[in-house]
């Protein structure tokens, strides 16, 4: 099946500190949506892109849709202690019959040290 | 609060157990789901139901059984479960199952918290 690289997988920084996180695949995309799921939880979203170039962003998240359709990042400005948790990417695929399911990337684990 | 519902949040159950896994979305969706999420693997999609008819069983073993009475509620019935089952079970909603190549902004998933199954 497609298959949506996510990196990196886990991270560790120091609170205040910007983080980065990417997605990327072989095939193109009309949309990249970034999900994050904290401890016991099940994940929410948090920007939606639906358009190649697009930058979107959401507080202290910024989300940019790639231009070439196969990639996204997520860039999260100064961080705090409740920005723990795991982030992901996912994409609609395709599914026969007029309808697309979405399929995630593997996650960021993220860690903020205070 | 996504308007996902999912009940028990969690549950442990022995091989030979029957148990339910009820998920209820007030959210006016047409679409539910199941994914199962295990530790170092991607969500897994398990099963797509849309208008109470499933269109998607991602090849997903008998003993995991879905049940759609109307839109807003969803079950999955466990029997004969095995260790290797046990994982977070998350329910979701969306407005619609489909799009005309691409999920517009009124048809985002939500997920309910999810279920947490341990199989002893």
């Amino acid at each position: 099946g497609q298959q949506l690289n996510q990196s990196p997988q886990s991270m560790f920084i120091q609170e205040g500190e910007d983080v980065s996180m990417n997605c990327t695949s072989s095939s193109i995309f009309n949309t990249w949506l970034w999900y994050k799921q904290e401890p016991g939880e099940g994940p929410v979203l948090l920007i939606a892109l639906y358009k190649a170039g697009e930058l979107t962003s959401n507080g202290r998240l910024t989300a940019q849709f790639g231009i070439t359709r196969k990639d996204s990042f997520l860039n999260i400005s100064a961080s705090i202690p409740s920005d723990v948790g795991i982030y992901f990417c996912a994409v609609p695929l395709y599914s026969g019959a007029g309808s697309y399911q979405l399929t995630f990337g593997k996650g960021t684990k993220l860690s903020v040290i205070p | 609060e996504t308007g996902v519902t999912q009940t028990p949040r969690h549950l442990v159950m022995g091989m030979t157990n029957k148990k339910s896994l009820k998920c209820e979305q007030h959210l006016g969706h047409n679409a539910m789901y199941w994914y199962k999420q295990s530790a170092k693997k991607p969500l897994e999609l398990m099963f797509v139901y849309n208008f109470k008819e499933q269109t998607e069983n991602n090849s997903v073993p008998s003993r995991f059984s879905p049940e759609c009475p109307n839109s807003s509620h969803l079950f999955l019935h466990l029997h004969t479960l095995q260790p290797e089952d046990s994982a977070l079970y998350l329910c979701a909603s969306s407005q619609e199952l489909s799009a005309p190549g691409r999920l517009s902004s009124g048809n985002t998933i939500y997920f309910g918290e999810g279920s947490w199954l341990t199989v002893v």
